[in-house]
This record gives structure tokens, C-alpha cells and sequence, in this order.
């Protein structure tokens, strides 16, 4: 495709449910991240992948989130036990390669909105 | 740790007038800045980037220059549209790895 598309667009589950979110990166790109943005903590980074391995997953906030990618493309970012807290636009960005010396763009996703009920 | 503040928002202007959004950060070594954009019922953008010190970035008007002096990034257009209503941004690069540090986003609203 074009850009990162993300799935579903709109989830509403109970509080207690599990729950994954989809990434599709720009065909090519080996970075790949998640953030949330939420109205309390505004933007915040989860995990990053480069390829398959995710050599930074500071920014999970619980050991209910994890996150996965095959094949270098596709990403699953799950939910378990969904909480209240968990409701936020959950967002993926790709890029060519690692940002630092040599910055690629990072490109954005919609955004999965997540509503906990 | 690394991080980013930006003026707290909404700002309200109207159209033709001058923008300023202040951006201050706190970060280790010489990371890279970003304002980025995001337009009602859109994905974030990137508006422009500025990768060492007193380098400019500049897009559609908008302008930013990285003061590592007074370590601030502050975005700036001479006259605002109406199509400039969004949120903005402000972000910094954490350099291992590429991980985006933002701010809490700025609220712009243009009126006629």
C-alpha cells in the first residue's frame, strides 16, 4: 500500500477482554513502532521492531502489552485483561531504517482508537 | 531523562496573524528535533526537522531553528490560514534506536 494502513480503525471491548491491534508498515521499511496517544500522557512510545526483533520495549506499561511482527512486515500489538486505562488511539509508524545518525522519516498510521468499557 | 515541553494550548488566532509555539527540550548528546502536524481526522505528519544546531527546517510557511543555546525549537509562520487548524507537535530523536520523544501538543485554531 501507500502508507501504514492499521486495524481495526474503532475497538470497543469490556474491561477484562483481550484485545490486538494490527500494523501494516510501507512495503520495505524494517523499522517499525507503536505509540499511544492518550488525553492524561499525550504520546507516548511502546516498543520499536527492527525486522523481527524489538530491541527497545521501554515504553510498554505493563506486562500485558506485548507486541510481535513476522515476516519483517506485518505487527500485532495485544492486549490481555483490558483496563479502563488501556482506552487511547494506539498508533504505528515505519521508516526505511533506525533513526540516530542517519534519520529516516518515520510514518504514520491512522491510529487503532481503543475504548474500554 | 530526554524529553520535550510545549506551550500548553488552545491557540487561537486569527487569520494572517503571526504564530508562535514555544518548544523547550532536556536531552543527553545532540538529538535531532521534529515539529510534526496532525489536521482534524488525520494521522501525524511531518511538518519539518532540524537535525543539528542552528539548522533551520522549514515547510508551507512554517518555520523552527534548533537553539542549542537555549535549547528550544520554537515553530513560527508569518500569517496563519485557516487551514493551519491542527495540533502541533514538537519532538525530539532519541538516538538509540529512533524512538520519538514528544511533547504534549499544541492546539491551534485559525478563524476567518
Amino acid at each position: 500500500g501507500a502508507g501504514v494502513s492499521q486495524s481495526p480503525s474503532n475497538k470497543v471491548t469490556e474491561k477484562g477482554k483481550d484485545v490486538e491491534l494490527r500494523c501494516d508498515p510501507i512495503s520495505g521499511h524494517t523499522a517499525l513502532y507503536w505509540y499511544r496517544q492518550s488525553l492524561g500522557q499525550g504520546l507516548e512510545f511502546l516498543i520499536y521492531f527492527q525486522g523481527n526483533s524489538a530491541p527497545d520495549k521501554s515504553g510498554l506499561p505493563s506486562d500485558r502489552f506485548s507486541a510481535e511482527r513476522t515476516g519483517g512486515s506485518v505487527s500485532t500489538l495485544t492486549i490481555q485483561r483490558t483496563q479502563q486505562e488501556d482506552s487511547a488511539v494506539y498508533l504505528c509508524a515505519s521508516s526505511l531504517s533506525p533513526g540516530g545518525a542517519s534519520y529516516n522519516e518515520q510514518f504514520f498510521g491512522p491510529g487503532t482508537r481503543l475504548t474500554v468499557l | 531523562g530526554d524529553s520535550v515541553t510545549q506551550m500548553e494550548g488552545p491557540v487561537t488566532l486569527s487569520e494572517e496573524a503571526f504564530l508562535t509555539i514555544n518548544c523547550t527540550y532536556t536531552a543527553t548528546g545532540y538529538p535531532s528535533l521534529f515539529w510534526y502536524v496532525q489536521y482534524p481526522g488525520e494521522g501525524l505528519q511531518l511538518l519539518l526537522k532540524a537535525t543539528k544546531a542552528d539548522d533551520k527546517g522549514s515547510n508551507k510557511g512554517f518555520e523552527a531553528t534548533y537553539r542549542k543555546e537555549t535549547t528550544s525549537f520554537h515553530l513560527e509562520k508569518g500569517s496563519v490560514q485557516v487551514s493551519d487548524s491542527a495540533v502541533y507537535f514538537c519532538a525530539l530523536l532519541y538516538n538509540q534506536g529512533g524512538k520519538l520523544i514528544f511533547g504534549q501538543g499544541t492546539e491551534l485554531s485559525v478563524k476567518p
